[in-house]
């Protein structure tokens, strides 16, 4: 069965702080891994997707890396603002249109 | 032009009532799918659909039963709902046959009373 960890669950840095967020999961076989970003009562919003034969995936400030072998991915977060905070969600699935599984995320706050 | 939108957004109700969440997305996607947010904000599957035919089903109690009258619609009705089922309800979309990203709906908030 699928398990994903996320490290640290909470986690408060000045502003303008290059930050990492960790995922960590226990079965390395697969699909692909999905950052998503929370904000209180709202939904998900999807940051990046890496693909299992991918090796990081970028996106503005935002950088993920996966390590399908070790079953760890990194959110790196550059010159973090006031408007990242947020709960930080990492989510993988096995195989094409299945379901995500989730951590259960960093709660990030990023004071000005 | 919202891709995938929910309603009602808040929903409470009493013990034992019957009551039914809709979803609809305009992304054109096959598959699409109901996650449920606990008072931990832990996020779990529920179920999926996948061009109207039901693909994954947790154990979730059978009081749950979704609907999927075409592909962009997938509606959640809950019977019977006891004080536990309160939650957020996700409803999320995605296309088919590759590593495609899931979109999520706002979510319903459900209170039970």
């Amino acid at each position: 069965k699928q398990e994903v960890t996320q490290i640290p669950a909470a986690l408060s840095v000045p502003e303008g702080e290059n930050l990492v967020l960790n995922c960590s999961f226990t079965d390395s076989a697969i699909y692909n891994l999905q950052w998503f970003r929370q904000d209180p009562g709202k939904g998900l919003t999807s940051l990046l997707l890496i693909q299992s034969s991918q090796r990081e995936q970028t996106s503005g400030r935002l950088n993920a890396s996966l390590d399908k072998s070790s079953g760890r991915s990194t959110l790196y977060i550059a010159a973090s603002q006031p408007g990242d905070s947020a709960t930080y969600l990492c989510a993988v699935s096995l195989t094409s249109g299945s379901r995500l599984t989730f951590g259960e995320g960093t709660q990030l706050t990023v004071n000005p | 032009d919202t891709a995938v939108s929910q309603t009602p957004k808040y929903l409470v109700t009493q013990m034992g009532n019957d009551k039914s969440i809709k979803c609809e997305q305009n992304l054109g996607h096959d598959t699409m799918y109901w996650y449920k947010q606990d008072s931990k904000k832990f996020l779990k599957i529920m179920f999926s659909y996948n061009n109207k035919e039901l693909i994954i089903n947790e154990t979730v109690p059978n009081r749950f039963s979704p609907k999927s009258p075409d592909k962009a619609h997938l509606n959640l009705h809950i019977n019977s709902l006891e004080l536990g089922d309160s939650a957020v309800y996700f409803c999320a979309s995605s296309r088919a046959g590759g590593p495609y990203e899931q979109y999520f709906g706002p979510g319903t908030r459900l209170t039970v009373t």
